[in-house]
């Protein structure tokens, strides 16, 4: 079945500095690809998605290509804040109407 | 009220107990998820309603009991409950048609600890 493996956490980082989070899937067909974040007491919310191979998702500073010659999505920030501090899940759609998680990674941004 | 809303955030339970978590959703969606979160684990898919009817009890035991009286609340009944049940259980909604762009709507949880 279709699943999603990110890299375990957890991150801690100094402001400012580059965040890479790895994530990879399997699945049949095309999966769209999603970015979930989850800040501290707070429910998931849909951070940026792409739907086909090439397809590169950006918000908040993020972004995200998919790459279907290695089935990845890794997301990335340039420059993280303190603001960014959270844990991210990487997720896939396929063909019915669920969405497959990973198992998150809790990122830490101190000052 | 905006968005998805559940109660209570926390709950405390002995194994002998019967308690009910609720979602009620704002947003006119006509989709609803219970979904579970252990730590270090992948997000669990426990039920799906779309339309006011089940498509979705994946393998889920019998002392989770989900009821939808209408597409705007979801209940997930808890009965007998294991310690290993202790989680966060997270209620999500789309709208049906939607669900392959991953717009679901998430709550901020029901934090369920089994003594």
């Amino acid at each position: 079945g279709d699943s999603v493996t990110q890299m375990e956490g957890p991150v801690t980082l100094s402001e400012e500095a580059f965040l890479t989070i790895n994530c990879t899937y399997t699945a049949t067909g095309y999966p769209s690809l999603f970015w979930y974040v989850q800040y501290p007491g707070e429910g998931l919310q849909l951070l940026l998605k792409a739907t086909k191979a090439d397809d590169k998702g950006s918000n908040k500073g993020f972004e995200a290509t998919y790459r279907k010659e290695t089935t990845s999505f890794h997301l990335e920030k340039g420059s993280v804040q303190v603001s960014d501090s959270a844990v991210y899940f990487c997720a896939l759609s396929g063909n019915d109407y669920k969405l497959s998680f990973g198992a998150g990674t809790t990122v830490t941004v101190r000052a | 009220e905006t968005g998805v809303t559940q109660t209570p955030r926390h709950l405390v339970m002995g194994m002998t107990n019967k308690k009910s978590l609720k979602c009620e959703q704002h947003l006119g969606h006509n989709a609803m998820y219970w979904y579970k979160q252990s730590a270090k684990k992948p997000l669990e898919l426990m039920f799906v309603y779309s339309l006011e009817e089940r498509v979705e009890n994946n393998s889920v035991p019998s002392r989770f009991s989900p009821e939808c009286p209408n597409s705007s609340h979801l209940f997930l009944h808890l009965h007998t409950l294991q310690p290993e049940d202790s989680a966060l259980y997270l209620c999500a909604s789309s709208q049906v048609a939607e669900v392959n762009t991953g717009e679901l709507f998430f709550g901020e949880g029901s934090r369920l600890t089994v003594l």
